[in-house]
């Protein structure tokens, strides 16, 4: 497709279990980024991938959550030991690269942690 | 540090009537801004971007927003609201990440 896809569109699990979140970003988008959705806190950044390098991680909020990117591509979010305040949407979003280019965002993850 | 500031959680017009989202801004650099559109469970739509090259920007939708240097502001207007506009809109500023206003939930009413 022509557009930023995500996988799953819903998750549940329970506390406890491990989760991976995939992003299919637009064919040619050098940059990559996570953000995560969620009542209390809003729109947060949590990672941006230039190519598969990560220069800047400083959103993840704990060492359960680490991310990925291969061949320029597709990235996984994973958390380990879920937690019930991880329930939340995950969106990923792609551009062309950094500094001011548009975001191209998917339609998120929804995870809910039971 | 960047930052945006979005005043009034929600909005309310009546169809036809202007649409005024309000965004102001904390920069030391000239930013590069954005609005962007929420549906109910999609993910966010570029409505336009703000980079320097143009202090009126025009977007899809009908919008469009002025940006104000000495006002550090970005506000969001649309002449005449249609139903299709109710949505949450986000206005951001890009530091190679994306720093996010809290959002404005707009209603339009018949």
């Amino acid at each position: 497709g022509a557009g930023v896809s995500q996988s799953p569109s819903n998750k549940v699990t329970e506390k406890g279990k491990d989760v991976e979140l995939r992003c299919d970003p637009i064919s040619g988008h050098t940059a990559l980024y996570w953000y995560r959705q969620s009542l209390g806190q809003g729109l947060e950044f949590l990672i941006y991938f230039q190519g598969n390098s990560a220069p800047d991680k400083s959103g993840l909020p704990s060492d359960r959550f680490s991310a990925e990117r291969t061949g320029g591509s597709v990235s996984t979010l994973t958390i380990q030991r879920t937690q019930q305040e991880d329930s939340a949407v995950y969106l990923c979003a792609s551009s062309l690269g950094p500094g001011g280019q548009p975001q191209h965002f998917g339609d998120g993850t929804r995870l809910s942690i039971l | 540090a960047q930052s945006v500031t979005q005043l009034g959680s929600h909005v309310s017009v009546s169809e036809g009537a202007l649409v005024l989202l309000r965004c102001n801004y904390s920069s030391s650099v000239p930013p590069y801004l954005f609005w962007y559109v929420q549906y109910p469970n999609q993910g966010l739509q570029l409505l336009l971007k703000y980079t320097s090259a143009a202090t009126l920007v025009k977007g899809i939708n009908g919008f469009e927003a002025e940006f104000k240097k000495s006002e550090t502001s970005f506000h969001l207007t649309k002449p005449s609201a249609h139903m299709s506009d109710a949505a949450e809109y986000f206005c951001a500023v890009n530091t190679d990440k994306l720093i996010f206003g809290t959002g404005t939930r707009l209603q339009v009413f018949p």
